[in-house]
């Protein structure tokens, strides 16, 4: 029973390319995250958003942009790829933003 | 803004040795919560340890305990007998309020931590 499920995992594509990550969770948590890990590990937040808000790391190109069909959702869309771009992603997600967040097993991109 | 600083880049210890991560931390709450996660090789986060600022109890859950310590704004975490399965990436992370319910996590830029056998 995966808790929080990213697709893909591994995403191969070139520069100039739109594409998509997907991202769900089934525990039922109000809110969920993107984060963007680097190649030095470093993490960061991209978005947070509930079915009230969404807050958007002022740092975040406006090429990235997330969507959220319905609470269990938050994809993460991303328009004319560049290399900069080359990560890994994490969704998350927790039950209010006190509580522990549960992460995807991460979607490495890289920009060819 | 809140600050995490994980000073120690990697740690090398031979295993069965004892070894504590440092976390430091910078925020204007007053009310606020700190993890750990651990990120093995295979890459996927690993929530380990949730704390409040009210709550200064050390905790102790197997061969891992934690320090929290407010009046020098630290969250160590030590791994007692350590083993080589314990090798992996280490991130402190603090929670802090942003606007309404939203809050932002912020991560520390992680230990990387391998026990040798």
């Amino acid at each position: 029973d995966t808790a929080v499920s990213q697709t893909p995992k591994y995403l191969v594509t070139q520069m100039g390319n739109d594409k998509s990550i997907k991202c769900e969770q089934n525990l039922g948590h109000d809110t969920m995250y993107w984060y963007k890990q680097d190649s030095k590990k470093f993490l960061k937040i991209m978005f947070s958003y509930n079915n009230k808000e969404l807050i958007i790391n002022e740092t975040v190109p406006n090429r990235f942009s997330p969507k959220s069909p319905d609470k269990a959702h938050l994809n993460l869309h991303i328009n004319s790829l560049e290399l900069g771009d080359s990560a890994v992603y994490f969704c998350a997600s927790s039950q209010e933003g006190t509580q522990p967040q549960h992460f995807g097993d991460g979607t490495r991109l890289s920009i060819l | 803004a809140q600050k995490v600083t994980q000073a120690q880049t990697e740690i090398s210890v031979v295993e069965k040795e004892d070894v504590t991560l440092d976390c430091v931390y910078e925020t204007r709450d007053t009310t606020y919560y700190l993890f750990w996660y651990k990120q093995p090789p295979s890459g996927e986060l690993v929530f380990l340890i949730r704390r409040n600022s009210f709550d200064e109890q050390n905790e102790i859950s197997g061969r891992y305990s934690w320090n929290f310590q407010k009046s020098t704004s630290s969250f160590n975490f030590t791994i007692t007998a350590s083993q080589v399965v314990d090798s992996a990436v280490y991130f402190c992370a603090l929670s802090e309020h942003l606007s309404g319910s939203a809050r932002q996590l912020t991560f520390g830029s992680g230990t990387q931590l391998t026990v040798l056998p």
